[in-house]
């Protein structure tokens, strides 16, 4: 089974608009960390936003804000007011306890956005 | 300039050459990763460095061979590649190996099997 599903391919916005990207989990340990990435054509990945299991609130950073609904193992994206930059692909990912102090950071298979002017 | 650097950007080599990538970083992490990215599919975990000792290998072939000389630096050697090993290669740092620790990375290498 798919540790991290992403399930939209592809995604179209149009700028200033707002846009959700979906991300579920799967995972039986209590202590793990959700992340999303960016990655432009240029391959960098970019960090964007951290999420920890035991966190009460959604963590925001600027334009992006994390939906976290731990009993549904969702971690979805929200990008506020988008911006031609914003075109990327996005990859949800998760960390979890691997063996004994080690954890592992699985992603999924990501959502390309297009950000139309 | 994210603080994890990696060269070359681009290379491509035959199936009968060495070839070696780097990556070095100036975050003061402690814990290195190497990932294998190809079209289409996930992000693979290959290996993982913890205080320059090796903590991890997810079952990479012994045609990629790592070296992790000191905290700041991390090699991955490449002998009698296949074409299907072309791919994009990251390296990712990190403070330390537990679940609250993101990963930095680097642009990547490129890498063409011909």
């Amino acid at each position: 089974a798919q540790k991290i599903t992403q399930t939209q391919p592809g995604m179209f916005v149009q700028e200033k608009e707002a846009v959700t990207l979906d991300c579920t989990y799967d995972t039986s340990d209590p202590s793990y960390g959700l992340f999303w990435y960016k990655q432009p054509s240029s391959g960098e990945m970019i960090f964007l936003i951290y999420q920890g299991s035991y966190d009460q609130q959604n963590a925001t950073e600027g334009r992006y804000s994390l939906n976290f609904q731990k009993a549904r193992k969702s971690a979805n994206l929200v990008i506020s007011a988008s911006q031609l930059g914003d075109s990327a692909m996005y990859f949800c990912a998760m960390r979890e306890r691997r063996g004994g102090s080690n954890y592992k950071l699985t992603f999924g298979k990501g959502t390309l956005l297009t950000v139309n002017p | 300039e994210t603080g994890v650097t990696q060269t070359p950007r681009h290379l491509v080599m035959g199936m009968t050459n060495k070839k070696s990538l780097k990556c070095e970083q100036h975050l003061g992490h402690n814990a290195m990763y190497w990932y294998k990215q190809s079209a289409k599919k996930p992000l693979e975990l290959m290996f993982v460095y913890s205080l320059e000792e090796r903590v991890e290998n997810n079952s990479v072939p012994s045609r990629f061979s790592p070296e992790c000389p000191n905290s700041s630096h991390l090699f991955l050697h490449l002998h009698t590649l296949q074409p299907e090993d072309s791919a994009l290669y990251l390296c990712a740092s990190s403070q330390g190996v537990g679940p609250d620790y993101g990963y930095t990375f680097g642009s990547g290498t490129r890498l063409t099997v011909v």
